[in-house]
């Protein structure tokens, strides 16, 4: 299995909203992604977790906040969001942090 | 500070050529590259990983080729197909302890391979 989920597909939020993210893999990898993805643009990295634990924070806005509860799972929660933070959120893992990263097909968030 | 720069941004061929999607970047310090495929909306496909000590990977069609000291890197396709209309992304990781391994994207070549 060489899959990472993501869900939901597709998200629509106000901005007083509180909304999660998930992304789930079950190939045993221990560094765990959160990227960005505006239209037109590469993606912009979030979050590293390795091995369950927080290692890069890339200076993202407190309402976004990462939880990684087992080394399969990862959330991302959003809480207060701006329209600007409409964007492709893209999850991806990597056996460690210096291997091939496998990317899941991403949540499309829209902020009203 | 490491920067990666794909050209062209955009490239239109049509079926049936061998093409080459270039990427550089300015920083030689670095433990792999990776190109990626990015279908309209969707996630990213890993098509090659190259580690610092090699000089190339192939796979069916593809090949890619790094050359650490020029600080170039290129994607060969062979015998392009309209199935590999697509966005190519080129990425570098530095190591753990150079911007803390994290992937370094270009902007990425569009391309489109007309029937």
């Amino acid at each position: 299995d060489t899959e990472v989920t993501q869900t939901p597909k597709h998200l629509v939020m106000g901005m007083t909203n509180k909304k999660s993210l998930k992304c789930e893999q079950h190939m045993g990898h221990r560094a765990m992604y959160w990227y960005k993805q505006k239209a037109k643009k590469p993606p912009e990295l979030m979050f590293v977790y390795s091995y369950e634990k927080l290692s890069i924070n890339e200076s993202v806005p407190s309402r976004f906040s990462p939880e990684c509860p087992n080394s399969s799972l990862l959330n991302l929660h959003l809480h207060a969001l701006q329209p600007e933070d409409s964007a492709l959120y893209l999850c991806a893992s990597s056996y460690d942090q210096r291997e091939t990263q496998y990317f899941g097909p991403g949540t499309r968030l829209l902020v009203l | 500070k490491q920067e990666v720069t794909q050209i062209p941004a955009a490239l239109s061929v049509p079926e049936g050529e061998n093409l080459v999607l270039n990427c550089s970047f300015t920083d030689s310090a670095i433990y792999n590259l990776q190109w990626f495929r990015q279908d309209p909306g969707k996630g990213l496909t890993s098509l090659l990983l190259i580690q610092s000590s090699q000089r190339e990977q192939t796979s069916g069609r593809l090949n890619a080729s790094l050359d650490k000291s020029s600080g170039r890197s290129t994607l060969y396709i062979a015998a392009s197909q309209p199935g590999d209309s697509a966005t190519y992304l080129c990425a570098v990781r530095g190591g753990i302890y150079n911007q803390g391994g994290k992937l370094i994207f270009g902007q990425g070549t569009e391309l489109s391979v007309k029937p």
